[in-house]
Order: C-alpha cells, then structure tokens, then sequence
C-alpha cells in the first residue's frame, strides 16, 4: 500500500539551474507534508515541510508547492549546487498522528 | 535540541542469529520513538512506534520486536534474522511543537549473510 509516490527514481541537473522534484500522493487525510535529505550512510535529515492550508513555503533555495486538488507536491532548487546531490525523500503525515508513509526517494545529481 | 544515538554504524550477522539494535535520544524528554528500515532501493519502511515507556506499536509483522525500557531508549530485537532482514535501520523522533517532524539518527546497516 503505497500511498506516498516518487515516480522519478534520478534526476540529473546542471549547476546553477533548477532541481524540480515530484511526490504524489493517495489518501486525502494527509494534511503535512515533509521533503527529507539523505546523503549514503546517514539518516535523512529535515529539509522543509508544508502544512495543507498552504500551497508553498520557501525557506532559502528550496521551495515546496502542494497541490491538493492533484494530490501532488513538489521540491523546487534553485539554484542547484553540487552539495545538493543526494537522495530525497517526500513524506506525508495525518497531523499530529504517529504514522508517517515515505516515498521510494528520489537521487538527486548536481553536475558542476 | 534532540540528538539521536545509533550503534553499532555496521552490522553483518549470520542467519538464524540474533539481534539487538539501540537507539537512545538526548535533548528532549518523552519523545515518540520509531524504527525504520530502509530495504535497497526503496523508501522507508515503518516498523515500530512508541509513544511512552512499555508502549509498542507494530506495523509490520515480522520476526522483528521493538521495546521501550527507558523514556530515551528504544531497541529493535531478533531472536533469529532472516536474510530478508538485512537492510538499512534508522530510529527517529519527534516531540513538543515540532510533533510532525521526525528526526533521524545516523543508522544502522545490517547485512545478514
């Protein structure tokens, strides 16, 4: 059961341009949403999140978009530097509710 | 704020052995605990929660088990791992205003041959 989607398992983008990443999602009750950074070997750390009475929240380079109407949110960077290479993962939470569904991650490569 | 402590990084076991993971959290008080396993090439996967000392979810059945001893402590156990249990384990928290954000420790990789 898979209710939280990265459909894209890499993206490659240039230095300097803009890293566009997608998350979908299938159970309408979910009102938070997270983007998560993992780097090999580490746990993932906490990027940005978005809560459903909001279409975006930008913090610095990144930008979150959710669409509800879609069922779609998305992580935009701009501009993409090589630091940003890692794997990212979308997450989805009933607020305040202990059960948190992951997306499958998507690998992010920034070449310079 | 919250530090989350993970050990060991690596972990290679033969099957039918057991298993114990720890996890113990500084800088916050009765936090909810979880424990995640990152299987290769896929998302994260929730296995336990708990929300208080002696209080366990479960929501995968599987030959692992979890426990809460201390408020800042949570273990994941095996009596035998199969191979199918080998993966990428990661605890995390999350507590207070910033409930529905999850914070995460290095991991746990378990490979078991």
């Amino acid at each position: 059961d898979q209710q939280v989607k990265q459909n894209s398992p890499s993206l490659s983008v240039q230095e300097g341009r803009i890293s566009i990443l997608n998350c979908d999602y299938t159970n309408s009750m979910f009102d938070y949403f997270l983007w998560y950074k993992k780097y090999p070997a580490e746990g993932p750390t906490f990027l940005i999140s978005i809560s459903s009475i909001k279409d975006k929240n930008e913090d610095g380079r990144f930008t979150v978009f959710l669409n509800k109407s879609a069922k779609h949110l998305s992580l935009h960077i701009v501009p993409s530097q090589p630091g940003d290479s890692a794997v990212y993962f979308c997450a989805a939470r009933i607020y305040n509710n202990n059960d948190m569904r992951f997306g499958a991650g998507t690998r992010l490569t920034v070449k310079p | 704020s919250q530090t989350i402590h993970q050990w060991p990084a690596t972990l290679v076991q033969p099957v039918g052995s057991p298993l114990s993971l720890e996890c113990t959290v500084e800088g916050t008080s009765n936090p909810n605990l979880y424990w995640y396993r990152q299987a290769a090439g896929r998302g994260l996967q929730l296995l336990f929660y708990s929300v208080g000392i002696g209080q366990i979810s479960s929501e995968v059945p599987q030959n692992l088990s979890a426990s809460r001893p201390q408020d800042r402590q949570f273990i994941l156990s095996s009596k035998k791992l199969l191979l199918s249990d080998s993966g990428f384990y990661l605890c995390a928290c999350d507590r207070g205003r910033a409930k529905n954000i999850q914070y995460f420790g290095a991991g746990t990789r378990l490979s078991v041959l």
